[in-house]
């Protein structure tokens, strides 16, 4: 299976300040198609995952413009331009190029 | 308004057999892939099925093939995983999501527990 790792797996930020958290994949995820399958989801606690970048860069609707991916070939990025305490939770990375798709062991975003 | 509602989730022994279902409202069912994924308590997602609208194309991953066996019902805009030989590994949140994953599906449910345990 594609391994995927993230880090930090812990993120403490201030409010209104950035951060960013790292995806690498441990094959390609450049499929046959031309598009690259690495997704980002956000769950909240007690909450079901939910989608909030596909195919590394595009950001689903109701998701505000401060959550912003990019990368490329196994290297990816998810950053958040300025935290708001609604942002407190475990963003996954997930990759849908090779069964089975599979995820990161996720970041803890928390306020510092 | 896409729509998706688990249920069938409980507790059940080492060995033994659950039927989950998942009815769908809002879409096209019978032109939709359809997933199952599950989530341990204190883990990351695993993505573990996917089925076609057809019903034709069908994928499991290896934690689950021989064990589980995901099915759909278009007239009744119904998803099913039938899950056998339950382990304690097992133990976890299952959702069902609208696609077939590739696309890290943006519509999922709000999940049902399934707790294996004697």
């Amino acid at each position: 299976d594609v391994v995927m790792t993230q880090s930090p797996l812990s993120l403490p930020v201030t409010l209104g300040q950035p951060a960013s958290i790292s995806c690498r994949s441990s094959q390609s995820l450049v499929y046959t198609d031309g598009n690259t399958y690495l997704n980002w989801f956000q769950q909240r606690p007690g909450q079901s995952p939910r989608r909030l970048i596909y195919k590394v860069s595009n950001r689903d609707s109701g998701v505000p413009d401060r959550f912003s991916g990019s990368g490329s070939g196994t290297d990816f990025t998810l950053k958040i331009s300025r935290v708001e305490a609604e942002d407190v939770g475990i963003y996954y990375c997930m990759q849908g190029r090779h069964w089975p798709w599979t995820f990161g062991q996720g970041t803890k975003v928390e306020i510092k | 308004q896409v729509h998706l509602v688990e249920s069938g989730g409980g507790l059940v022994k080492p060995g033994g057999s659950l039927r989950l279902s998942c009815a769908a409202s809002g879409f096209t069912f019978s032109d939709s892939y359809m997933s199952w994924i599950r989530q341990a308590p204190g883990k990351g997602p695993e993505w573990i099925s996917y089925i076609s609208g057809s019903g034709s194309d069908i994928n499991h991953a290896d934690s689950v093939r021989g064990r589980f066996t995901m099915s759909r019902d278009n007239a009744k805009n119904s998803l099913y995983l039938q899950m056998n030989s339950l382990r304690v590994e097992d133990t976890a949140v299952y959702y069902c999501a609208r696609g077939s994953g590739r696309d890290g599906s943006p519509f999922w449910g709000q999940g049902t527990p399934v707790t294996v345990s004697s």
